[in-house]
């Protein structure tokens, strides 16, 4: 069975430090990862996308993905308060539509 | 419109009782996913539609539940017969292609289903 992994929280930050939230995943054969955050009472949207091993930054995100140890995390710098959500992980088969998600990081930023 | 909606934004039934959960997908976008998400979890796919077509409906948890996007655009999910165990969120999502490696599903504001 596919699955996808997060410590479900909370992990509280302080204002201005860094936030680092980790996801493991099952399927050797996942091609496409996703970083979902979500608002209490709110829908998912995406935030950062990553393909390829490696880093990939946006902003004050970088995603982080290392397919041989099947674990991606999400860096978040200089953490603001309104980035306070909890950080859906999901993940995707190659040429296959359906994600599989984890059951998502709550996160608070504490100013 | 200017993004997916969908309605009811809440929805209260008693069990035994059939409910319809409508989604506007946005304009022209191709693809159209129908989710659960219960409480403290994730969502789980439920089925997908790729303009009228219902491509995959593996995830419906049961017979109870149908879904359907006649025209290609506007989608419903019905569920028959309600049971507490369906309370949860229904998201709605859709995405402008139907190629499977494109990124972005726009997200509805969900419904939340309360079964008592």
């Amino acid at each position: 069975q596919k699955e996808v992994e997060q410590n479900s929280g909370p992990l509280s930050v302080p204002e201005g430090a860094i936030a680092s939230l980790n996801c493991t995943y099952s399927d050797r054969g996942s091609q496409s990862f996703f970083w979902y955050r979500q608002y209490s009472g709110k829908s998912p949207e995406l935030i950062m996308s990553i393909y390829s091993n490696g880093d990939k930054e946006d902003g004050r995100f970088t995603a982080q993905l290392n397919k041989a140890s099947q674990y991606v995390s999400l860096l978040i710098r200089d953490s603001q308060p309104s980035d306070s959500a909890t950080y859906l992980c999901a993940v995707r088969m190659d040429s296959n539509y359906q994600l599989i998600w984890g059951a998502g990081t709550k996160l608070i930023i504490k100013p | 419109g200017a993004g997916v909606s969908q309605s009811p934004r809440y929805k209260v039934a008693k069990r035994g009782q059939d409910v319809a959960l409508r989604c506007d997908p946005i304009s022209g976008h191709v693809s159209l996913f129908w989710y659960q998400q219960a409480l403290g979890q994730g969502p789980e796919f439920l089925t997908y539609f790729q303009n009228e077509a219902q491509l995959d409906k593996s995830g419906l948890p049961s017979d109870r539940f149908f879904a359907e996007r006649p025209e290609g655009s506007v989608s419903t999910l019905k569920i028959q017969r309600t049971q507490q165990e369906d309370s949860a969120v229904y998201l709605c999502a859709s995405r402008d292609t139907d190629r499977a490696w494109a990124d972005t599903q726009y997200f509805g504001p969900g419904t939340r289903l309360t079964v008592l």
